[in-house]
């Protein structure tokens, strides 16, 4: 079993309509949970980064973390077709510490 | 702004080939790593490196090594290239405070023939 399950998708949705993307974890030890955006033929960059258990929001990004469930969620409000892309998350035990990623979930957002 | 920067986009090699992938960031980071993509598995960690000459094995190291001579410059080396070792590999940077990012490189897509 993979330590950071991310269902692949492709997830589907027209525009102005709200993303919802979410990774499981298995390991309680991780504390530090990101989201990193990959479009395509580019590397991932930094999205939202989040410590422990709780919301954060960003603009039209909103991160949810669960750790009694070890659920972590992206939310993506009023999408955009620039929104289309592959989304990753990650975590890590300690801050600065070794990442792991999910698998990625494909999100294509329709004029 | 950060700049990493993948000497190769595409790369052919052939099965039993020395393969060395380059990495250069412009940001005078201490950390650089090697990850590869592969898809349904995410990114996987094969190497970093916290300094100059120092590395370290990530969860993948079997069949790679690398080589950090200069701050700026990370190499990754396949020393004897197989089909198994296709894929995407992203180089990153990042600085030595605890919660910056990681910056990464627009990959190099290797196959083995």
């Amino acid at each position: 079993q993979k330590e950071v399950e991310q269902d692949p998708g492709p997830l589907s949705v027209p525009e102005g309509a709200i993303v919802s993307l979410n990774c499981t974890y298995s390991n309680s030890a991780f504390q530090y949970f990101m989201w990193y955006r990959q479009y395509s033929r580019k590397g991932p960059e930094l999205l939202m980064y989040t410590y422990s258990s709780g919301n954060k929001e960003d603009g039209r990004f909103t991160a949810q973390v669960d750790k009694s469930s070890k659920y972590i969620s992206l939310f993506i409000r009023d999408s955009q077709p620039s929104d289309s892309a592959t989304y990753l998350c990650a975590t890590s035990k300690a801050a600065g510490n070794k990442l792991t990623f999910g698998g990625g979930t494909r999100v294509l957002v329709k004029p | 702004d950060v700049k990493v920067t993948q000497s190769s986009r595409y790369l052919v090699k052939r099965t039993g080939e020395k393969v060395f992938l380059e990495c250069v960031q412009d940001m005078d980071h201490e950390n650089m790593f090697w990850y590869r993509q592969d898809p349904g598995l995410g990114l996987r960690l094969i190497y970093f490196s916290y300094d100059v000459k120092m590395k370290e094995k990530g969860d993948i190291p079997e069949g790679y090594s690398v080589s950090r001579e200069k701050k700026e410059r990370f190499s990754l080396i396949l020393e004897s290239a197989s089909t198994n070792q296709t894929s995407m590999y992203l180089c990153a940077s990042k600085d030595s405070f605890n919660n910056s990012p990681l910056h990464f490189g627009n990959g190099t897509r290797l196959t083995v023939t």
